[in-house]
């Protein structure tokens, strides 16, 4: 089992949708993170939360981080074909970091 | 500004082979780390380079050795290789331990 669970593991949506991919745990991390990877390339960064609570956004990205910090979750609005790919969250239990298995989101044009 | 790269892309090993994969960041960061990358797994930590003269296991470090041969060089490499050793490695750094992570674009291995 994982540390952290992903879901959904895939969501294909069209152009224009709304959705939301959780990352769920039963561990406290000191930090949180979201990657993006697409295909034949290596994961990108794109959040870092640390506050219980935390909530950041990235254009048409937002990002939360629990209240205990046990959670996270990312929303993307009106989602485009650019947004095509695999997310992956990642926490930090005091350096030793985990990795979900992922969420690969294909968006149609 | 190349990042992180990692060397080669692809390689096809016979069992019981040995190799080792290269990594360089320009970045000046004082961590390293090597990861699998696996179907439905997820990014597993293989071992990581805290600092220049620091390594230490990660989840997964069966069947592996990894050498920080200074601030920009980590290499990892497997001495006798095994088809559950065919994955996606991925070599990343960051300026702290743990966060922040800047990935290489992979290595593909497989092992016949």
């Amino acid at each position: 089992t994982q540390l952290l669970e992903q879901s959904p593991q895939f969501l294909s949506i069209q152009e224009g949708e709304n959705l939301t991919v959780y990352c769920n745990s039963s561990s406290v991390f000191s930090s949180l993170q979201w990657y993006r990877q697409e295909p034949g390339e290596g994961p990108v960064l794109l959040v870092t939360v640390v506050t219980g609570g935390e909530v950041k956004k990235l254009k048409r990205l937002t990002f939360q981080f629990g209240d205990a910090r046990k959670d996270s979750s990312l929303h993307i609005t009106a989602a485009q074909p650019g947004d095509t790919g695999l997310y992956l969250c990642a926490g930090d239990r005091y350096n030793d970091m985990r990795f979900g298995a992922g969420t690969r989101l294909t968006v149609k044009p | 500004n190349a990042g992180v790269t990692q060397t080669p892309k692809f390689q096809v090993l016979k069992t019981g082979q040995s190799m080792t994969l290269q990594c360089a960041q320009d970045m000046n960061h004082n961590s390293m780390y090597w990861y699998r990358q696996d179907p439905g797994m997820g990014l597993r930590l293989i071992y990581y380079s805290a600092s220049e003269g620091t390594t230490d296991k990660g989840e997964v470090p069966n069947g592996y050795n990894v050498s920080r041969l200074n601030k920009r060089e980590f290499s990892l490499r497997l001495e006798s290789a095994a088809p559950s050793q065919t994955s996606v490695y991925f070599c990343a750094s960051s300026e702290i331990l743990g966060r922040g992570y800047t990935f290489g674009s992979g290595t593909r291995l497989t092992v016949v």
